[in-house]
């Protein structure tokens, strides 16, 4: 089956402690990013990757770094977790064109 | 700074009335569109995606795209219940950052039955 899966879907962490959310997809795309989703502002990027050793920066990369060293994982570590960083993240890929058509479960993440 | 901007809602519809959703965005480059279903507590799912100016129809859904007007527009008929979930309008543009998908902050749609 064709799926982008997150680990973990819940975590609540303290602040400065630092994670790392795991992303893998078994879809060879070589397009992968990163969005957080917080209410009345809908999804924004924090990252992406064209490809394995390429990423980028999206609208909000402050407090976040990734790394692409596989095509198939992408995580998202937060070295010193804020408590503005309280979201809903979601991982996705997709083929160089077209839209994400693939986004994983969700990462519900409480910094406290 | 892309912006992509759509009504929050929420937008309430009776069972098997049409719900019309707009959107409108900034960036005059931008090359496709695309409209996404999230559920409550769900990820997005992409439902349609439009590249040229016109209607695209799939289903009980249409996707309307006028790049004059910077506009696109999702039409559901004969909504059901299970059309209530928040729908996110998303724009890509052509090249280099503008690669990137841009989402409005969705509109939260109800079918009262």
């Amino acid at each position: 089956e064709a799926q982008v899966t997150q680990n973990p879907r819940y975590l609540i962490t303290v602040t400065g402690k630092k994670l790392t959310v795991t992303c893998s997809q078994n879809m060879n795309h070589e397009y992968m990013s990163w969005y957080r989703q917080d209410p009345g502002l809908g999804l924004r990027q924090i990252y992406y990757s064209m490809n394995v050793e390429v990423t980028d920066k999206g609208d909000v990369p402050e407090g976040y770094k990734v790394s692409r060293k596989e095509k198939r994982n992408f995580p998202l570590i937060l070295e010193s977790p804020s408590p503005n960083q309280t979201s809903l993240y979601f991982c996705a890929s997709r083929k160089t064109s077209g839209a994400e058509a693939f986004f994983g479960q969700g990462t519900r993440l409480t910094v406290v | 700074q892309k912006e992509v901007e759509q009504n929050s809602g929420p937008l309430s519809v009776p069972e098997g009335a049409i719900a019309s959703l707009n959107c409108t965005y900034s960036d005059r480059v931008s090359q496709s569109f695309f409209w996404y279903r999230q559920y409550s507590g769900k990820s997005p799912e992409l439902i349609m995606s439009i590249y040229s100016n016109g209607d695209k129809e799939d289903g009980r859904f249409t996707a309307q795209l006028n790049k004059a007007s910077q506009y696109v527009s999702l039409l559901i008929r004969d909504s059901q219940p299970s059309d209530s979930a928040t729908y996110l309008c998303a724009v890509k543009g052509t090249s280099g950052s503008a690669r990137q998908l841009t989402f409005g902050s969705g509109t939260q749609l109800t079918v009262l039955p």
